[in-house]
């Protein structure tokens, strides 16, 4: 069955600029979780959905938000971009439900560029 | 709160053993292991949940103590394909919350 496909793979913003994201998960996979990823920092926790729900969200600033349709793809917006924000988004799905008990598949990840 | 891995990294000769360690300050659910090579994206090794029970790989072992909030990876007989960089999760209320990563580098 196909993988976790995240578009595009590679993008350069300006500072101030805004972007999207996007994560197809597995089919029948319902829970998609964002992170961060910068050298030395390991996985950010950014935001997870669950049936177009927002059930849990990290310690980043309102600029980074996200969306899940009832398809189950997801989507992460970052605006107002700013240098810091340069980094490799990963998303990851799994069937979701309560706890984290099941194995989740991450994609290839979005690497961005902000200058 | 992230947890706490150690050591950050270590260099080994293939076929010499290694443990990986992650501590947290927070009562754990579920610990949750992953490898990610240079590139690519991070690969599911391991579950461990509370109660003991394991998901995982045959080639894998891992040990969870509920009471200390620790984990620990084996791995033994280490070949060249274990380099990578190896991540422990804790998981609570449908998130994963990743450590900072131990840096496994294999030398022939």
């Amino acid at each position: 069955k196909a993988g976790v496909t995240q578009t595009p793979r590679y993008l350069i913003k300006t500072r101030g600029q805004q972007v999207t994201l996007s994560c197809s998960p597995i089919s029948g996979h319902r829970s998609v979780s964002w992170y961060q990823q910068t050298p030395g920092q390991g996985l950010q926790f950014l935001f997870e959905y669950f049936s177009e729900t927002q059930r849990n969200k990290g310690n980043f600033p309102g600029r980074f938000s996200g969306r899940q349709f009832s398809n189950s793809r997801s989507e992460m917006n970052v605006s107002t971009l700013e240098l810091g924000d340069s980094a490799l988004y990963l998303c990851a799905s799994s069937l979701g439900g309560g706890t984290p008990n099941t194995e989740a598949f991450f994609g290839q990840g979005t690497r961005l560029t902000v200058v | 709160q992230q947890p706490v891995q150690s050591p950050q990294a270590v260099i080994l000769r293939e076929g010499e053993d290694a443990v990986i360690n992650c501590s947290s300050s927070k009562a754990l659910y579920s610990v949750h292991w992953y490898r990610q090579k240079h590139g690519e994206a991070p690969v599911f090794l391991m579950i461990l949940l509370k109660g003991g029970e394991q998901k995982g790989h045959e080639k894998i072992s891992a040990s969870f103590n509920e009471k200390k909030q620790q984990s620990s990876l084996y791995l033994t007989a280490s070949q060249l394909s274990y380099s990578g960089t190896y991540f422990c999760g804790t998981g609570s209320a449908s998130k994963i919350i990743f450590g900072s990563g131990t840096r496994l580098s294999i030398r022939p």
